[in-house]
């Protein structure tokens, strides 16, 4: 079963704007983890912020966790067209098997 | 470093079927997870092994087999193949079990009819 749901299920930009995609999750979490998937193939991994921490910057990503709500936040700067991309959180409980948990997914449409 | 790769990368069975998907981990990460990706949802955890033992088992019948190497690559076995089995089957790596991230391949993608 999905941990939560991704908001919104898809998003079209122009380049140059900013994207920001929601993540909303149920149970307790080690981390929060999020992925970026191109043409339905291999997952690549962009940035992981932990339950101790609020925010994360990496290059043009800023990422937000905010506990108490049980919701993540994505911010892309800058959009380019090679961002276009599905973008997926996952979380991770932590425990003996480090197993993420995916939410449903944003589309992320950036055009020229 | 060769990054995490995956064999076959297409097949097509046939019902009632048996496959095995192979996984081979970046150099020097021992832990490996398996996951399945239907067609517009997000992957879900099917197992994980660490130093060769099992960590971790998704909500998949027993169908669902896995076992991983002196040489950390690992292998996903589903028997008894289903329509609903055709997925995108992903193997991800790390080096201590993800608590920093893992490393996906690009995958195998499963056709039953």
């Amino acid at each position: 079963s999905q941990q939560g749901e991704e908001d919104p299920q898809a998003l079209s930009i122009q380049e140059g704007e900013n994207a920001t995609m929601n993540c909303s999750y149920k149970t307790s979490i080690n981390n929060l983890q999020w992925y970026r998937q191109n043409s339905g193939r291999g997952l690549v991994h962009l940035i992981l912020i932990r339950s101790n921490e609020r925010e994360k910057h990496s290059g043009r990503l800023r990422v937000t966790l905010d506990t108490s709500k049980k919701s993540s936040s994505l911010l892309i700067t800058a959009s380019r067209a090679a961002d276009t991309a599905s973008y997926f959180c996952a979380t991770d409980a932590g425990g003996t098997a480090s197993k993420l948990t995916f939410g449903t997914g944003t589309r992320l449409q950036v055009t020229l | 470093d060769a990054g995490v790769t995956q064999s076959p990368t297409h097949l097509i069975k046939t019902r009632g079927q048996q496959v095995t998907l192979r996984c081979s981990p970046i150099s020097g990460h021992k832990s490996v997870s398996w996951y399945q990706q239907v067609l517009g949802q997000g992957p879900q955890f099917i197992f994980q092994y660490y130093e060769k033992e099992e960590r971790g088992r998704g909500n998949f019948p027993d169908r669902f087999s896995a076992r991983q190497f002196p040489n950390y690559s690992s292998e996903l076995n589903v028997n008894a193949l289903l329509l609903g089995d055709s997925a995108l089957y992903l193997c991800a790596s790390s080096r201590t079990g993800g608590s920093y991230g893992y490393t996906f391949g690009s995958g195998t993608r499963l056709t039953v009819v």
